[in-house]
């Protein structure tokens, strides 16, 4: 059975930390992985990972794909109270048309 | 302009109510889907709409109804509810017809059935 799994689930950090979340995967056929930033409500796109070892980077957050052992990292530099928020990472695999999530990560970023 | 917009933003309902839920974007995207997520939970896809057609339907129960009366909008239509369907339902748009893209959502419509 496919499966997307995060961790840590939940997350403490101070201001001006680097924090890093994982996402591990177990799926057939590959396609892509996307992680969402989830506030209050609404999911925001942060990057969308095809190939292995090329970094995408916006800002102080970047995350990089594994497809050998079947992982991403996201990275937050400097974090910030405006970084906390769910984390979601989803796995597009198979000839289906669907994504597969993973639980997220709640971070909590104190002043 | 990169919004996707949803109304109402709250909606408490009674089981024998009948009521609609609207999601609009203006982006030009060809797919818009619906999902509904629990507390503490990920997004789950009830419909996939691509090119104003229903592609998708993740076996969801018939008391939902959805429709995409044109390409900029979808509509749920909501009728004879259990309280098990409280949750937050998602609209959201992608360029492209499936979920493996970036995906815009709306800040969603927080629904009550009492």
């Amino acid at each position: 059975e496919d499966k997307v799994v995060q961790s840590p689930l939940s997350l403490v950090v101070h201001e001006g930390d680097t924090v890093t979340l994982n996402c591990s995967y177990e799926v057939t056929n590959f396609r892509s992985l996307l992680w969402y930033k989830q506030e209050k409500k609404a999911p925001t796109f942060l990057f969308m990972l095809t190939s292995s070892g090329i970094e995408k980077k916006s800002g102080r957050l970047s995350s990089i794909l594994d497809k050998k052992e079947l992982f991403s990292i996201l990275n937050i530099t400097a974090t910030q109270t405006g970084d906390s928020a769910v984390y979601l990472c989803a796995v597009h695999a198979g000839n289906n048309r669907k994504l597969i999530w993973g639980l997220g990560t709640s971070l909590a970023v104190n002043p | 302009d990169t919004e996707v917009t949803q109304t109402p933003k709250h909606l408490v309902m009674g089981m024998t109510n009948k009521k609609s839920l609207k999601c609009e974007q203006h982006m030009g995207h060809r797919a818009m889907y619906w999902y509904k997520q629990k507390a503490k939970k990920p997004p789950e896809l009830m419909f996939v709409y691509s090119y104003e057609k229903l592609s998708i339907n993740e076996s969801v129960p018939s008391r939902f109804s959805p429709e995409c009366p044109n390409s900029s909008l979808l509509n749920l239509h909501l009728h004879a509810l259990q309280p098990e369907d409280s949750a937050l339902y998602l609209c959201a748009s992608s360029q492209l017809g499936w979920e493996g893209t970036e995906a815009f959502f709306g800040q969603g419509t927080r629904l009550t059935v009492v």
